[in-house]
């Protein structure tokens, strides 16, 4: 069975502290996604990562791919209140529709940043 | 450009009525996607569209059917609803996901129905 899982779920973290959010899936992906979701809003794409070892950063995110491990990290540098919002990773997997584009989802972490 | 757009915003209907939720996307995509997500769960896959006339099955369809008479449009009907459809509904679209090797999808922003 695929699975897509994602730890924490839940992350409270003061401003300006470091932290990183963990991806495993547990078959060979073709891509690997973050996405980023505030309350009662739509999913907007962060990154997209597709080969072992791709890193990838926008602001005070960074997000890597481990296809070995099967492990994606999005790591938060210095975070800001402005970061608070659910984070998901999602990936396209042959055999379950990959070539159609369809994700599977992690069920997402919930970073609240504190002052 | 409007990108995908989706209607209603929110909707209760009572158990057994029926109802179709819009999409439509104004980018020329080809492919077409209908996720639902439940509280505190990432998204899952009900339906999906490669092109007009083509449907397909995804991870979660049952109580739901969809048509594609035009690039644009995607609606996804629900028939019977009954209380476990209560949920929030995403439309996507995206280029042939074989076509560009950081394809990405595009979601709208959702309809949250409920079903009592």
């Amino acid at each position: 069975e695929l699975k897509v899982e994602q730890n924490p779920l839940f992350l409270s973290m003061q401003e300006g502290k470091n932290y990183t959010i963990y991806c495993n899936y547990s078959t060979t992906s073709d891509r690997l996604y973050w996405y980023r979701q505030d309350p009662g809003k739509s999913l907007e794409s962060l990154f997209v990562l597709l080969s072992n070892g791709a890193v990838k950063q926008e602001g005070r995110l960074m997000a890597s791919l481990d296809t070995k491990a099967r492990l994606s990290t999005l790591h938060i540098t210095a975070a800001v209140h402005d970061l608070s919002a659910t984070y998901f990773c999602a990936g396209t997997f042959m055999n379950y529709g990959g070539s159609q584009g369809n994700l599977i989802f992690g069920k997402g972490t919930k970073l609240s940043v504190k002052p | 450009n409007a990108g995908v757009t989706q209607t209603p915003k929110f909707r209760i209907l009572k158990i057994g009525q029926s109802m179709t939720l819009q999409c439509t996307q104004d980018m020329n995509h080809n492919y077409m996607y209908w996720y639902r997500q439940d509280p505190g769960m990432g998204l899952k896959l009900i339906y999906y569209s490669v092109g007009a006339g083509i449907t397909d099955k995804g991870e979660v369809p049952n109580g739901y059917n969809v048509s594609r008479s035009t690039t644009e449009d995607f609606p996804l009907r629900l028939e019977l609803a009954a209380p476990s459809q209560t949920s929030v509904y995403f439309c996507a679209s995206s280029y042939d996901p074989s076509a560009g090797a950081y394809n990405e999808q595009f979601f709208g922003p959702g309809t949250r129905l409920t079903v009592l």
